[in-house]
């Protein structure tokens, strides 16, 4: 089946330093990739989506010099925290499909817990 | 949009009964429909989806149903077990706007804390 992969799993940082998190795919091309944000308790809320070789396209009230996503290949996209707070501290998830139409599974990564001290 | 809540929905299940997890989506628009399972600090695992052009779909011990006139959409769970407790959420694939360059974002339900009691 299809494997996402993240890394780190878990990540601890001080206040106003970076944290990138990388997002593969393992065994399929991922046309697209997704970057989400939970807290605890709550849903999964959609950051931005991110595709193979072009800008991301960012959710609304997602600040897009804070939360920089590459996607340089079609199995690898990053998302790099920059000048991290500690109201940044979440979990952060990736997905990945192969599908262009949307009407396919995506599959997630196991996710970054990310805490800002 | 994204859904945002502060107390996730619960229920108790004990070991053998069967479960029903119950979500309301949003846009009439989506056509597509996935439930998944997600365990403390990991990622959403897939557990069954449904097109739009379908109201039931079954697999092993999970059945889903889809009421489009409703915007209800349901997972049933046969015989829970202990490993099924979890977090359960209910997704929604939004098409993309016509000449867009992205397609459908997947939007997530509340969520459904299931725990099941041996």
């Amino acid at each position: 089946g299809a494997v996402v992969s993240q890394h780190p799993s878990w990540v601890i940082c001080k206040s106003g330093t970076s944290v990138k998190i990388e997002c593969r795919s393992l065994d399929f091309q991922a046309t697209t990739m997704f970057w989400y944000r939970q807290f605890p308790k709550q849903s999964l809320m959609l950051m931005a989506t991110s595709n193979e070789g072009s800008k991301a396209t960012y959710e609304q009230g997602v600040e897009k010099d804070k939360f920089l996503i590459n996607h340089a290949s079609l199995t690898l996209s990053t998302l790099t925290v920059t000048s991290a707070h500690p109201e940044d501290s979440s979990f952060y998830i990736c997905s990945a499909t192969i599908s262009a139409t949307g009407n396919s599974p995506l599959h997630f990564g196991n996710g970054t817990r990310l805490t800002v001290t | 949009g994204e859904s945002v809540g502060l107390h996730l929905p619960t229920l108790s299940v004990q070991e053998g009964d069967n479960s029903i997890i119950n979500c309301a989506y949003s846009n009439s628009a989506s056509d597509y429909f996935i439930w998944y399972k997600q365990e403390s600090g990991k990622g959403p695992q897939f557990i069954i989806d449904i097109r739009s052009n379908m109201d039931k779909r079954q697999g092993q011990r999970v059945t889903v149903l889809l009421n489009k006139t409703v915007k209800h959409l349901s997972l049933q769970i046969a015989a829970t077990q202990p490993g099924d407790s979890a977090v359960y959420f209910c997704a929604e694939n939004t098409l993309p706007n016509a000449g867009g360059t992205s397609y459908g974002k997947l939007t997530f339900g509340q969520g459904t804390i299931l725990t099941v009691h041996p």
